[in-house]
């Protein structure tokens, strides 16, 4: 399967503050990239879609000027959380996919708590 | 809508003994249906793509089976490193998102 590493696993940081989760795609062209966000013990849901050199298309509820995508090369996105608040503790995870590719992979996940 | 459901929402099993995992979808269409296995604080592990009814897929221990309306995942003598959450996904055409359902929590007692 592909490699999808992200960055930084864990984050713990004060409320007010931005928050930088890097995902990249180590062993193939990530022509479009999901950002998805996990709560305790639920599915995965998908914040936003992102294709390389566009902007994100972000899903219904998920405010795009908190979750700042960037998804400027084929092997990095990033996710910034900006202002970031309690309530958006969470596991993100990246997706990246690959052109002409129907599985989805996914990175190990980045647990940000915010205190 | 895109809708996924999966049963049950947990499971708990002795080592050895076989059991079935259930996803029943609703959907547009079917381009095909995605099998995950999920440790807890990681991302999810690929483990099947099913794209047609009748089609099955096996990997060790596990084996995958997809109808019209729903999928199966077998575990055949499960062993404790088995314990996961097992999520499946389905995307009703090419290039559409996944439509994940809500997982079942395996648990395998030794």
């Amino acid at each position: 399967g592909a490699v999808v590493s992200q960055h930084p696993s864990w984050v713990i940081c004060k409320s007010g503050t931005s928050v930088k989760i890097e995902c990249r795609s180590l062993d193939f062209q990530a022509t479009t990239m999901f950002w998805y966000r996990q709560f305790p013990k639920q599915s995965l849901m998908l914040m936003a879609t992102s294709n390389e050199g566009s902007k994100a298309t972000y899903e219904q509820g998920v405010e795009k000027d908190k979750f700042l995508i960037n998804h400027a090369s084929l092997t990095l996105s990033t996710l910034t959380v900006t202002s970031a608040h309690p309530e958006d503790s969470s596991f993100y995870i990246c997706s990246p996919r690959g052109e002409g590719t129907e599985t989805q992979y996914f990175g190990p996940g980045t647990r940000l708590l915010v205190l | 809508e895109d809708q996924v459901t999966q049963s049950p929402e947990a499971l708990r099993l002795q080592e050895g003994e076989s059991s079935s995992l259930n996803c029943s979808y609703t959907v547009s269409g079917l381009r095909g249906l995605f099998w995950y296995r999920q440790d807890p604080g990681k991302g999810p592990e690929f483990l099947f793509t099913l794209y047609s009814a009748g089609e099955e897929k096996e990997k060790e221990r596990l084996k995958a089976t997809l109808t019209k309306k729903e999928s199966f995942l077998h575990i055949t003598a499960p062993k404790p490193e088995d314990s996961a959450t097992y999520l499946c996904a389905v995307q009703a055409y090419y290039g559409q998102n996944f439509v994940f359902g809500p997982g079942t929590r395996l648990s395998v007692l030794p």
